[in-house]
């Protein structure tokens, strides 16, 4: 089955700590992304990525940074430096060259750093 | 700049009657829209999306939306709610040649038996 792959579900840290969230797509989708959902804000686009070996900051990138070394993995790590990391992570993966561009979604990283 | 605005946070309706989610899109160009469902602790799954063509776009689950450029709105609707269609509904807008997509902060449904 053809997907998004997000791990783990939820994932408990140490404030200070870094922590790396990953995700997998075999959708042989060329654009991936990576949101941030907390209550009643709906989701927020911290990076994406249109090819491999670039990505782009979106509206909250501060304390986050990502990599794109492989077509199908898009792992974010959330950094010491994020104030208020506690959150639901979602990544999406589309193919921008057809028509819409629907994003397909993971199942989402549940982090809490306490 | 893009943006999508959903009209009501939280709304609930009896199982059985009409569900109508609102969604108001701003767009200088013509946009592509979308709705999405969320599950609890799930992540998100695409209903229906409107690119170009017929303005009633028909997606999974029984739910419909009208694009209606007049009114720059994009409601979702489906005639006869059922339990298993309480979740939250998101709204989404891109425009053309952009690779970001614009979400809505949310509607949560609620269906009362």
């Amino acid at each position: 089955d053809g997907g998004i792959t997000q791990s783990p579900k939820y994932l408990f840290r140490k404030e200070g700590q870094n922590v790396t969230l990953s995700c997998e797509q075999n959708l042989n989708h060329d654009a991936m992304y990576w949101y941030r959902q907390d209550p009643g804000q709906g989701l927020r686009l911290i990076y994406y990525s249109q090819i491999v070996n670039d990505f782009q900051k979106g509206d909250i990138a501060e304390g986050y940074s990502v990599s794109r070394e492989k077509k199908e993995s898009f792992p974010l790590t959330v950094t010491s430096a994020q104030k208020n990391p506690t959150a639901f992570y979602l990544c999406a993966s589309s193919n921008p060259g057809t028509g819409g561009n629907e994003q397909y979604f993971g199942p989402g990283t549940r982090l809490t750093v306490t | 700049a893009q943006s999508v605005t959903q009209l009501g946070s939280h709304v609930s309706v009896s199982e059985g009657a009409l569900v109508l989610l609102r969604c108001n899109y701003s767009s200088s160009v013509p946009p592509y829209l979308f709705w999405y469902v969320q599950y609890p602790n799930q992540g998100l799954q695409l209903l229906l999306k409107y690119t170009t063509g017929a303005t009633l776009v028909k997606g999974i689950n029984g739910f419909e939306a009208e694009f209606k450029k007049s009114e720059t709105s994009f409601h979702l609707t489906k005639p006869s709610a059922h339990m298993s269609d309480a979740a939250e509904y998101f709204c989404a807008v891109i425009t053309g040649g952009y690779q970001k997509v614009t979400f809505g902060i949310g509607t949560k449904l609620q269906v009362i038996p």
